[in-house]
């Protein structure tokens, strides 16, 4: 059974760097069959994707989140990581990590999210 | 871009049907085959109900379907049931290489 866990601190202040690491089981990033992707979804429940990577490091981003965003993989841990800088209130979501079709673009499978809250 | 456009709110009795709508432009749901829906109950994540406009995924029940014309996808519902009572999704490829969302429909059983 392929499992997603996102994990990360919960509170981040303004201007710092979020960082949230997704471990994925039950299923190898390096088999090179899909794409991973992080995905958040505001208090309001609007959803955004934020972008996607493939386990040669490859990556593609939501050009709305205009370069603030890194997504980077550690394969020997089957990982894969988002860092999002320059944080304001605005970034106040909860974030999902999830596994992407790669001849698609849809979401078979999510994690179960992590709050993460922009406030000093 | 802008998110796709969804209704609010929905609602329906046990065993009737409904039909959510998803409207976009030609950019985005009429342009490509890749729509897909998520269902998300309180609390939990979002889960795969349909994708590339029609198809569904293992164990999804039957009575979910999806369907496109023109700028606007559907999803449809028949034989409600309690559990279906959730928030519902869709999202959409776009020609800028992204995915949107819509802005999410609640939908009520009766």
């Amino acid at each position: 059974q392929v499992q997603l866990q996102e994990s990360g601190p919960g509170l981040v202040k303004p201007s710092q760097t979020l960082s949230l690491t997704c471990t994925v089981s039950g299923d190898s990033i390096s088999s090179g069959s899909h794409y991973w992707s992080w995905i958040r979804q505001f208090p309001g429940k609007g959803l955004e994707w934020i972008g996607h990577m493939y386990y040669s490091g490859s990556t593609f981003y939501n050009p709305t989140l205009k370069s603030r965003a890194a997504i980077s993989v550690d394969t020997s841990k089957n990982q894969f990581s988002l860092k999002l800088n320059s944080v304001t209130a605005a970034d106040t979501a909860v974030y999902y990590c999830a596994r992407q079709a790669f001849f698609s673009w849809y979401f078979d499978l999510w994690g179960r999210g992590t709050l993460v809250t922009v406030s000093s | 871009q802008s998110a796709l456009t969804q209704p609010a709110s929905v609602s329906g009795s046990p065993g009737q049907s409904i039909t959510i709508s998803c409207a976009g432009t030609s950019s985005d749901v009429g342009g490509y085959r890749y729509v897909s829906w998520y269902q998300q109950h309180p609390g939990t994540a979002p889960k795969l109900l349909i994708y590339d406009v029609s198809n569904r995924p293992s164990g999804v029940p039957h009575r979910f379907s999806g369907s496109k014309s023109g700028n606007t996808a559907s999803l449809t519902i028949s034989g409600l049931q309690a559990e279906d009572q959730a928030d519902y999704y869709c999202a959409s490829y776009t020609n800028s290489d992204t995915v949107i969302f819509g802005g999410g429909t609640k939908l009520t059983v009766l």
